[in-house]
């Protein structure tokens, strides 16, 4: 697929455990922050987003937890399964402005049997 | 499917060329967004429209240029092309009407451009 051959990080997870998918950012005035999900082949996918408001939110499997001290967020996948395969971004953005979405560098995640 | 067509599929041509991309957004999306992604750098950010007006801009080269037609559909136009202009070019759209930003981008599938 397309992003086969991305130099990313990756992260190996046994097929039922929870995931957790870590991402830093580093401009302060970020405050609104988004996961993409891109299967092989395909452009990328929306996930999940949260406001710098709330420090974390509940998807149906995903959840997403912002620590603004430390400018991190993760992304955690509960029970994964085969077709979470995939690389995710974190993006982030001023919500304010409703301008550019900049996307991390990604992190692969591969599932064992 | 995302609602979002991309045209060519794939491109392949040689250096100093010039090459056209089109987009297609999702019905009712007013807001195109331009998206390079090579092997070494992730999805970089070109450029993006509103409407039909340039409303944010990337790290576009000035050989790149885009538009938004009023039909809403957008075009990349790649002039000089060098070898490291070969990466995956998205496209996506957002709803954007101005009273607050989702970020939930709609992809398209992508234009592979290669470069020779």
């Amino acid at each position: 697929g397309e992003s086969v051959g991305l130099h990313l990080p990756t992260l190996s997870v046994q097929e039922g455990d929870n995931s957790i998918i870590n991402c830093a950012y580093s401009n302060s005035a970020s405050d609104y922050f988004i996961w993409y999900k891109q299967e092989s082949g395909k452009g990328p996918q929306f996930i999940i987003d949260i406001r710098s408001n709330m420090d974390k939110r509940q998807g149906q499997r995903v959840t997403v937890l912002l620590n603004k001290t430390v400018k991190h967020l993760s992304l955690q996948i509960a029970a994964t399964q085969p077709g979470d395969s995939a690389v995710y971004f974190c993006a982030e953005t001023p919500y304010s402005s409703a301008s550019k979405i900049i996307f991390g560098s990604g992190t692969r995640l591969s599932i064992r049997p | 499917d995302s609602g979002v067509t991309q045209t060519p599929k794939h491109l392949i041509t040689a250096t100093g060329q010039r090459v056209t991309l089109r987009c297609s957004p999702r019905s009712g999306d007013l807001s195109v967004y331009w998206y390079q992604q090579s092997l070494d750098q992730g999805l970089q950010f070109l450029i993006q429209y509103y409407n039909g007006e340039e409303r944010a801009k990337g790290n576009i080269l000035e050989r790149f240029s885009a538009q938004q037609f009023p039909d809403l559909h957008s075009e990349l136009n790649l002039s000089s092309l060098e070898l490291g202009d070969s990466a995956l070019y998205f496209c996506a759209s957002s709803v954007d009407r101005g009273t607050g930003l989702t970020g939930e981008l709609f992809f398209g599938e992508g234009s592979r451009l290669t470069v020779l």
